[in-house]
């Protein structure tokens, strides 16, 4: 059974650099694309962008200045940073597996329980 | 980017009801539409994805339908446990958009 962990800072003062790990069990990253998704509070789901070792990052264009996505094979865990963050980037940040259906189209099949990230001085 | 609505954006219903749900994307996505569940305070959990087909372990009275542009979420008696929120998801392309959510009150 897969299992996704995400870890935090908490908090963040605005314009630092987020930074956000999620450690994957059960299965190797090293397989599939995983992504990032928040929500900020009491709204919907965002997705920010997403990995796959061998094929490099997409990202949601939207962010895509401000993002960085990597992965450590040998830890087995995904990283996120965020650069520049304001308070419009409080929001709850989920790591996924992208599982692919066939040549287009994914669904996110596994998630992590969630990090909650405030962006405040 | 392709945009996602739902309609409604919230409902009550009563547990034994039938309810729909309905997505709607901007352009054309074939059958790449998802949909997930979320309680308060938990992740999204995948219920339907290629428009259609069911995830492992969701039970039967889930069922989604659609292609092109407009896509339904059916769940064909309520149960207690199914009150959340539910939201549709495009993969058809980058970058993936989520629908507003529709909240499904008791």
């Amino acid at each position: 059974q897969v299992q996704l962990q995400e870890s935090a800072p908490g908090l963040v003062k605005p314009s630092e650099t987020l930074s956000l790990t999620c450690s994957v069990s059960g299965g190797s990253i090293s397989r599939y694309y995983w992504s990032w998704i928040r929500q900020a509070p009491g709204k919907g789901l965002e997705w920010i962008g997403s990995f796959y070792h061998s094929e490099g990052t997409k990202f949601n264009p939207s962010l895509r200045r401000r993002v960085s996505i990597s992965v450590d094979t040998a830890r087995n865990q995904l990283s996120l940073k965020l650069r520049s963050v304001t308070a419009a980037d409080t929001a709850v940040y989920y790591c996924a597996r992208e599982n692919p259906i066939s040549v287009a189209g994914i669904y996110f099949d596994y998630w992590g329980q969630g990090a909650r990230v405030t962006v405040s001085s | 980017d392709i945009q996602m609505t739902q309609s409604p954006s919230s409902l009550s219903a009563s547990v034994g009801d039938r309810v729909t749900i309905t997505c709607r994307a901007s352009q054309s996505i074939s059958t790449y539409l998802n949909w997930y569940q979320q309680k308060p305070g938990t992740a999204p959990k995948l219920l339907i994805y290629g428009a259609s087909t069911l995830q492992s372990g969701v039970p039967l009275r889930f069922s989604g339908s659609g292609s092109g542009t407009e896509f339904t979420l059916t769940i064909s008696s309520l149960q207690p446990e199914d009150f959340a929120t539910f939201y549709c998801q495009q993969s058809f392309i980058t970058p993936y958009i989520f629908g507003q959510g529709t909240n499904l009150e008791i």
